[in-house]
């Protein structure tokens, strides 16, 4: 079945600094890939998504690119804020089909 | 973009008793809605998936006498945890969908119960 992978966490990084988190997957057929960020206390919010092979997703300064042949959507940005400390989940979807998340990363950004 | 909302957003209850969470689409139809349950620090683990109108379809492992899911309409949805006991205090999220495309999808606030 589908599957995806997520470093783990807690991620602890400065203000200002480049921020990735990987992601893999496993899938039989084309899913589409996202990215959805949970703030403390607060359900999921759609950061950034992409729909095929080689779309980039992007949003705040967020983006990430969907890499068919390394089944990988990894999430970048280039100067993390304090505000950006949350939890990151990686989640894919075939269409039709329910989300398949990840075990989701714990971002603290310090000022 | 599209508005889930849930009801309430926190509930303390004691062991025993039941307890209603709402999940309701606010300006589209859902023609399937999700529940999801999170434990802390962890993903989110799909519950049941329900369609307006038809008996809820739940995962492996997930016991559908104590989750009752009820789907009447198609804006709103509802989970009742029955004779709810400690082990059953979580974080559940709703998302509701109005057609087959992912980005149909819409995630609830979610909602935090703990059972004393």
């Amino acid at each position: 079945g589908n599957s995806v992978t997520q470093m783990e966490g807690p991620v602890t990084l400065s203000e200002e600094a480049f921020l990735t988190i990987n992601c893999t997957y496993t899938a039989t057929g084309y899913p589409s890939l996202f990215w959805y960020v949970q703030y403390p206390g607060e359900g999921l919010q759609l950061l950034l998504k992409a729909t095929k092979a080689d779309d980039k997703g992007s949003n705040k300064g967020f983006e990430a690119t969907y890499r068919k042949e390394t089944t990988s959507f990894h999430l970048e940005k280039g100067s993390v804020q304090v505000s950006d400390s949350a939890v990151y989940f990686c989640a894919l979807s075939d269409y039709g089909q329910n989300f398949v998340f990840g075990p989701g990363t714990r971002l603290s950004v310090l000022p | 973009g599209a508005v889930v909302s849930q009801h309430p957003s926190w509930v303390i209850c004691k062991s025993g008793t039941s307890v209603k969470i709402e999940c309701r689409s606010l300006d589209f139809q859902a023609t399937t809605m999700f529940w999801y349950r999170q434990f802390p620090k962890q993903s989110l683990m799909l519950m049941a998936t329900s369609n307006e109108g038809s008996k809820a379809t739940y995962e492996q492992g997930v016991e559908k006498d104590k989750f009752l899911i009820n789907h009447a309409s198609l804006t709103l949805s509802t989970l009742t945890v029955t004779s709810a006991h400690p082990e059953d205090s979580s974080f559940y999220i709703c998302s509701a969908r109005w057609g087959l495309a992912t980005d149909t999808q819409y995630f609830g606030p979610g909602t935090r119960l703990t059972v004393l």
